[in-house]
């Protein structure tokens, strides 16, 4: 069965500051994607950033990029120029590509506290 | 707004009631998710529907709960007499023919 970790339950970041964000993940497939999503006090998820397992270069959006690392199955999220808005609690999440399946499998979460 | 559209977002019910959640997906997304998270954990998958048809159920979706897509458009989460232990957000979230699957704001349940 796939299985996501988030090993950090909290994490503190100054402003302006860089700071990242562990995930590591169980997997026999060999196609999948994997996902960050953040999740503010307000409760919508919102998507972050995704990455294709297939794809050996590292996603980026903005101020947010992975570090995908397929043979250690890590996947973690690097956030430069933290801001106040930043904080919220961050879930890493996997799905499997293709057949009837579609379903997110996350972690636990992070966290994130950003300091003024 | 043509984002996930959840409602009620907020029910408070005695215990042994039946409560129905609605979940509006965006629209032509024919993928629709429900999923529930507890307060300190990560969404659990309780059910898929690929259009109309609901595709696959997680064990966590006992006889107490059930969940419809009429003409795969609208979806509907029922839970029966219900428990002090389905206290929880209910999230609903839809995928069109990308990859990404959008949620919704939630459903939060307290049984008291």
């Amino acid at each position: 069965a796939q299985t996501v970790t988030q090993s950090q339950p909290e994490m503190s970041v100054q402003e302006a500051e860089t700071v990242t964000l562990s995930c590591t993940y169980d997997t026999s497939e060999s196609d999948y994607y994997l996902f960050w999503y953040k999740q503010p006090p307000s409760r919508q998820m919102i998507l972050v950033i995704r990455q294709e397992a297939y794809k050996q270069q590292n996603a980026t959006e903005n101020r947010f990029s992975v570090n995908f690392q397929k043979a250690a199955k890590s996947f973690s999220l690097k956030i430069s120029d933290s801001q106040l808005g930043d904080a919220a609690m961050y879930f890493c999440a996997y799905r499997v590509y293709g057949g009837s399946q579609g379903n997110l499998i996350f972690g636990k979460g992070t966290k994130l506290s950003v300091k003024p | 707004d043509t984002g996930v559209s959840q409602n009620p977002r907020h029910k408070i019910t005695k215990r042994g009631q039946n409560v129905t959640f609605r979940c509006d997906p965006i629209s032509e997304h024919n993928r629709l998710y429900w999923y529930r998270q507890t307060l300190g954990q990560g969404p659990e998958f309780l059910t898929y529907f690929q259009n109309e048809a609901q595709l696959e159920k997680s064990r966590l979706l006992s006889d107490r709960f059930s969940a419809e897509r009429p003409k795969g458009s609208f979806s509907t989460l029922e839970i029966q007499r219900t428990e002090q232990g389905d206290s929880a957000m209910y999230l609903c979230a839809s995928r069109g023919k990308g990859d990404t699957i959008y949620f919704g704001e939630g459903s939060w349940l307290t049984v008291v």
